[in-house]
């Protein structure tokens, strides 16, 4: 069993629609969680960083931590073409280092 | 970008050749980490680097070497390259006081 598990989709959404996107872990000592967005052909980029339990908001860009069941959420809200990417969970037991990646998600907004 | 570039970008090479894949950072970054990506897998930490000359295994290290005589410089090296390290191959940097990594834009290597 992965340590990490993400539904890999694809996911297909319209325009304005909101997106969740979701990874189970199994390793409690996991403190730092975080989120990247990779479009096709380019290196991963990092799209937010979550320490510990709860929420925190940037833009369209929620994400969700729940330590007690084991599990981070993404939510992209007003969805746009330009949000189709590959996004990758990512998390660690201490800061950067080490980061134990999610296979990823495929999105797909539809104009 | 932010600083890190890989060279080559795309290669092909042969079974039972040696590669080395360069990953050159300009961020003066104490940590360095090479990862695989492939379909159904995500990416995975092949060797990773915490100074000159300190490096460690991954998940996925048989069949690759690392080297770090430089700062700004993390060679990754297959001995002889299989069919199966065929892969989309990622740099990636981060320091201390950061929090998540910055990427290169990857290295695609076919072995044929």
């Amino acid at each position: 069993q992965k340590e990490v598990e993400q539904d890999p989709g694809p996911l297909s959404v319209p325009e304005g629609a909101i997106v969740s996107l979701n990874c189970t872990y199994s390793n409690s000592a996991f403190q730092y969680f975080m989120w990247y967005r990779q479009y096709s052909r380019k290196g991963p980029e990092l799209l937010m960083y979550t320490y510990s339990s709860g929420n925190k908001e940037d833009g369209r860009f929620t994400a969700q931590v729940d330590k007690s069941s084991k599990y981070i959420s993404l939510f992209i809200r007003d969805s746009q073409p330009s949000d189709s990417a590959t996004y990758l969970c990512a998390m660690s037991e201490d800061g950067a280092q080490k980061l134990v990646f999610g296979q990823g998600t495929r999105l797909t907004i539809n104009p | 970008d932010a600083g890190i570039t890989q060279s080559p970008r795309h290669k092909v090479t042969e079974t039972g050749t040696p590669v080395t894949l360069r990953c050159h950072q300009t961020e003066n970054h104490r940590y360095m980490y090479w990862y695989r990506q492939d379909p159904g897998h995500g990416l995975r930490l092949i060797h990773y680097s915490y100074g000159v000359k300190d490096t460690d295994k991954g998940e996925v290290s048989d069949g690759y070497s690392v080297s770090r005589s430089k700062t700004e410089d993390f060679l990754l090296t297959l001995e002889s390259a299989t069919s199966s390290q065929t892969s989309v191959y990622f740099c990636a940097i981060t320091s201390t006081n950061n929090y998540g990594y910055t990427f290169g834009s990857g290295t695609r290597l076919t072995v044929v």
